[in-house]
């Protein structure tokens, strides 16, 4: 059973860093692209970011410069490191793995861990 | 980037009753690369079709996705009670990948 835990939300004030985690389970991690999607409350989804198997990273211009994406295959685990965060990056963010041979459809999905930017 | 906008913003039926939901995009999504997910109250979202005609696995055949270029369709032939929910399209053919802003789908 394919399994996807984030870990390491919290409140952070503007300008702060966080850094999430994801730990996969259930799966060949390293064959998988993978991808960090984030929802407000109340809102729609919005894509944050994608990391593919050869470390291809990418960003939508919202995060980019901002947050960084990457994978640690040995530990079956996704990171994202989001620094200069905003009020508007307040939200409940997801990790997804993407399915193989339409790699950006996301087929599982983690229960999501909750951020929160504010003074 | 590619906006997607779905219609209706809520459509309200009853169980037994077939949903149509519009997907629309502001340009072509490259090789049909749209994917419509289901998420309700609490939950996170799941994948339901992608490719925009492939049903992912384990999704009952009463939904199916349609079409091409800048129109999309997600049908529910008849309702299930278990069927009411937010609806999302994403166009993964271009970065950066995008989200319709969903469809309430309700019960009359």
């Amino acid at each position: 059973e394919v399994q996807l835990v984030e870990s390491g939300g919290g409140l952070v004030q503007p300008g702060g860093s966080l850094r999430l985690s994801c730990a996969a389970s259930g799966f060949t991690f390293s064959s998988y692209d993978m991808h960090w999607v984030r929802q407000a409350t109340g809102k729609g989804l919005e894509w944050v970011s994608a990391i593919g198997t050869a470390g291809d990273t990418h960003y939508p211009g919202s995060v980019k410069g901002r947050f960084t994406i990457s994978r640690e295959n040995a530990r079956n685990s996704l990171y994202l490191q989001m620094d200069s965060l905003r009020a508007g990056d307040t939200a409940v963010y997801y990790c997804a793995r993407g399915r193989r041979g339409s790699s950006w459809a996301l087929d599982d999905w983690g229960q999501g861990t909750l951020v929160t930017v504010s003074s | 980037e590619i906006v997607l906008t779905q219609s209706p913003g809520t459509l309200s039926l009853s169980p037994g009753e077939r949903a149509t939901l519009s997907c629309r995009a502001s340009q072509s999504v490259s090789g049909s690369y749209l994917a419509w997910y289901q998420q309700k109250p609490g939950q996170a979202p799941r994948l339901l079709i992608y490719a925009a005609s492939s049903r992912a696995t384990g999704i009952p055949d009463r939904f199916s996705g349609s079409g091409s270029g800048t129109d999309f369709t997600l049908t529910i032939s008849r309702l299930e009670p278990e069927d009411f929910a937010v609806y999302y399209c994403q166009q993964y053919g271009s970065s950066p990948s995008t989200f319709g802003q969903g469809t309430r789908l309700e019960i009359k």
